[in-house]
């Protein structure tokens, strides 16, 4: 069984357009995130939702906006691609809480042309 | 604000070789710790955990000791295979549950 899903796992585009990025959670938690990781494996989050509420909002542009429909979907909206946004996009879940993992999707590789 | 800090990669070993990758943070109270692995091509995976001070986290033949006093949380393997040759990353988790702080990675190449 899938835990966490992401979709598409890869996404090839021109610059200006607009894209989403989905991501589905089966295990019954109540904290969702995007992190993005450049070529270099840094990992940097961009945004965390607990309960459909935005909790965490990194100095990301703009042009990214999350929209939480339910507990188990978070999804990303890129308008306007730059090159720049190139990257391998994480959503990952967790329950609330300190003691508690979270659980990575498998990612979606964003090539902007 | 809460931070991580790993020893810089790449990081080659032979196989059977002992592994060690520093890990220390910098953080209010009591965190938890947690050490992830990153296979090529895939997500993060939870390699172990430690939520508080003394604890010892293992898994796969891999551990880390939470050590406050250091403030470190240090990845060992004895003997390491081929298989383990991927990012692993050291975290910490605020008291609170809010803030979740990742290291910038320490990239393993394990050679036959």
């Amino acid at each position: 069984d899938t835990a966490v899903s992401q979709t598409p796992k890869y996404l090839v585009t021109q610059m200006g357009n607009d894209k989403s990025i989905k991501c589905e959670q089966n295990l019954g938690h109540d904290t969702m995130y995007w992190y993005k990781q450049d070529s270099k494996k840094f990992l940097k989050i961009m945004f965390s939702y607990n309960n459909k509420e935005l909790i965490i909002n990194e100095t990301v542009p703009n042009r990214f906006s999350p929209k939480s429909p339910d507990k188990a979907h978070l999804n990303l909206h890129i308008n306007s691609l730059e090159l720049g946004d190139s990257a391998v996009y994480f959503c990952a879940s967790s329950l609330t809480g300190q003691f508690y993992e979270q659980y990575f999707g498998p990612g979606t590789r964003l090539t902007v042309t | 604000g809460n931070s991580v800090t790993q020893m810089e990669g790449p990081v080659t070993l032979s196989e059977e070789a002992f592994l060690t990758i520093n890990c220390t943070y910098t953080a209010t109270g009591y965190p938890s710790l947690f050490w992830y692995v990153q296979y090529p091509g895939e997500g993060l995976q939870l390699l172990l955990k430690a939520t508080k001070a003394d604890d010892k986290g293992s898994n796969k033949g891999f551990e880390a000791t939470y050590r406050k006093e250091t403030t470190s949380f240090h990845l060992e393997k004895g003997s390491v295979q081929v298989s383990d040759s991927a990012v692993y990353f050291c975290a910490l988790s605020d008291q609170h549950g809010q803030n979740f702080v990742f290291g910038p990675g320490t990239r393993l190449s394990v050679l036959p």
